[in-house]
């Protein structure tokens, strides 16, 4: 959906380095959401926003952590990356909180940790 | 939390209708059943919301029973393009979980 954009869309880095990934949208939403997606698996929840001022821990929020900078921006970072967080990262936006709400994503971000 | 169980893949023809059912014993009271649709390295795509009964779009019917325990998305006279992965998601605000999906294959 070209409304939720993300960048990059894709990034090879080394174990330990610090990685953000930034998610903007064009939607108007306030409800922001960062999932990965392991291959052959489904996504998992790893923060949401409900506004600027709120940030909430999703199902595997260890060794991540986000910024709401702004209503239509969204960051997650790995403060040091591991093998382990090599997957597919996807944003979301939503109207409405869940479970009233549709969720948007973007394309997706696939990072690979060496 | 509610956990789905869903197939882990289905086949069907061009032109049939797909049912697909899923299982989610453990729902609470203000959980929502959703549906998404995903193709290959894109975002997931909402395709239906229920919270029971029957509910009906313009792409698709989600059937819920009473007990809402389970649910079944139908798929009218699917295409080639149907050939996607299929989530069945139950929760409510911020806990919703994607389970593994039912992988749908249209066959001409």
């Amino acid at each position: 959906d070209a409304d939720v954009t993300q960048t990059p869309r894709n990034r090879i880095t080394k174990t330990g380095k610090r990685i953000m990934l930034e998610c903007s949208q064009t939607k108007g939403h306030d409800r922001m959401y960062w999932y990965r997606q392991d291959p052959g698996l489904g996504l998992r929840l790893i923060y949401y926003s409900f506004d600027v001022k709120d940030i909430n821990k999703g199902e595997i929020s260890d060794g991540y952590s986000v910024s709401r900078q702004a209503q239509a921006k969204f960051s997650l970072s790995l403060e040091s990356a591991i093998p382990n967080q090599t997957a597919l990262y996807f944003c979301a936006t939503s109207e409405n909180g869940l479970p009233s709400g549709e969720q948007f994503f973007g394309p997706g971000t696939r990072l690979t940790v060496l | 939390l509610a956990k789905t169980t869903q197939p882990i893949s289905m086949d069907s023809y061009e032109g049939q209708e797909v049912n697909i059912t899923c299982s989610h014993n453990n729902i609470a009271t203000n959980d929502y059943i959703t549906w998404y649709q995903q193709f290959p390295s894109q975002g997931p795509r909402f395709i239906i919301q229920g919270y029971k009964t029957k509910v009906t779009n313009e792409v698709a019917s989600l059937f819920i029973p009473a007990d809402r325990k389970s649910s079944t998305l139908s798929l009218p006279r699917v295409s080639l393009s149907d050939t996607a992965v299929y989530y069945c998601l139950v929760g409510a605000l911020g806990k919703i979980i994607f389970g593994k999906g039912t992988r749908l294959h249209i066959l001409p």
